[in-house]
């Protein structure tokens, strides 16, 4: 079945160095977003992209729709404690009828 | 505004028992969608309601079933439980059906012994 392969599985950062993480597939998305979630919550919706080569801010987040549809990456600048958590990618595939297939998920861990 | 919210926070079942979950949409969203997230893994998509018709479903067994009510409320029942259906429970809600910005509520644990 379709899948995303979302790296990497896990990382240990120091507090306030760059993050950078991708979602790629074999497969032509036609949306893409990145959740955050935090432990006993549920995912929270951080950035939506909807069109090929889009890149999208949220604070110090940043999201791109990569230009073969088949991709996309999730950079966090200047990390802080709070920013600890699962952070997973979600893509629409074409023709989908809403479902939305997940990735694994990044595990971060930020170390002050 | 109140986002999603699920019931219970946590379940426990036996082998062979039937689980029921709820779920209540953020006001004014229409569609709600049921995920299944194993210890560790992402999330697998299980159903979308819309407008009280199921409109899509996952690879999961007929077991798996929900409804939804005309308020948009849903519920997921799980029958026949088995041990690997212990996982969390996520319901996720969205204003209008063409919309993929799905809002998470903060999932049912359910766990089956």
């Amino acid at each position: 079945g379709q899948q995303l392969n979302q790296s990497p599985q896990s990382m240990f950062i120091q507090e306030g160095e760059d993050v950078s993480m991708n979602c790629t597939s074999s497969s032509i998305f036609n949306t893409w977003l990145w959740y955050k979630q935090d432990p006993g919550e549920g995912p929270v919706l951080l950035i939506a992209l909807y069109k090929a080569g889009e890149l999208t801010s949220n604070g110090r987040l940043t999201a791109q729709f990569g230009i073969t549809r088949k991709d996309s990456f999730l950079n966090i600048s200047a990390s802080i404690p709070s920013d600890v958590g699962i952070y997973f990618c979600a893509g629409q595939l074409s023709g989908g009828y809403n479902k939305l297939i997940f990735g694994a998920g990044t595990r971060l861990a930020v170390h002050p | 505004e109140a986002g999603v919210t699920q019931s219970p926070t946590h379940l426990i079942k036996t082998r062979g028992q039937q689980a029921t979950l709820r779920c209540s949409p953020i006001s004014g969203h229409t569609s709600v969608y049921w995920y299944q997230q194993a210890l560790g893994l992402g999330l697998q998509f299980l159903l979308w309601y819309d407008e009280g018709e199921e409109r899509n479903r996952g690879n999961f067994p007929p077991r798996f079933s929900g409804r939804q009510f005309p308020n948009y409320s849903s519920e997921l029942n799980v029958n026949a439980l088995e041990l690997e259906d212990s996982a969390l429970y996520l319901c996720a809600s969205s204003l209008e059906p063409l919309s993929y910005e799905q809002y998470f509520g903060p999932g049912t644990r359910l766990t089956v012994t």
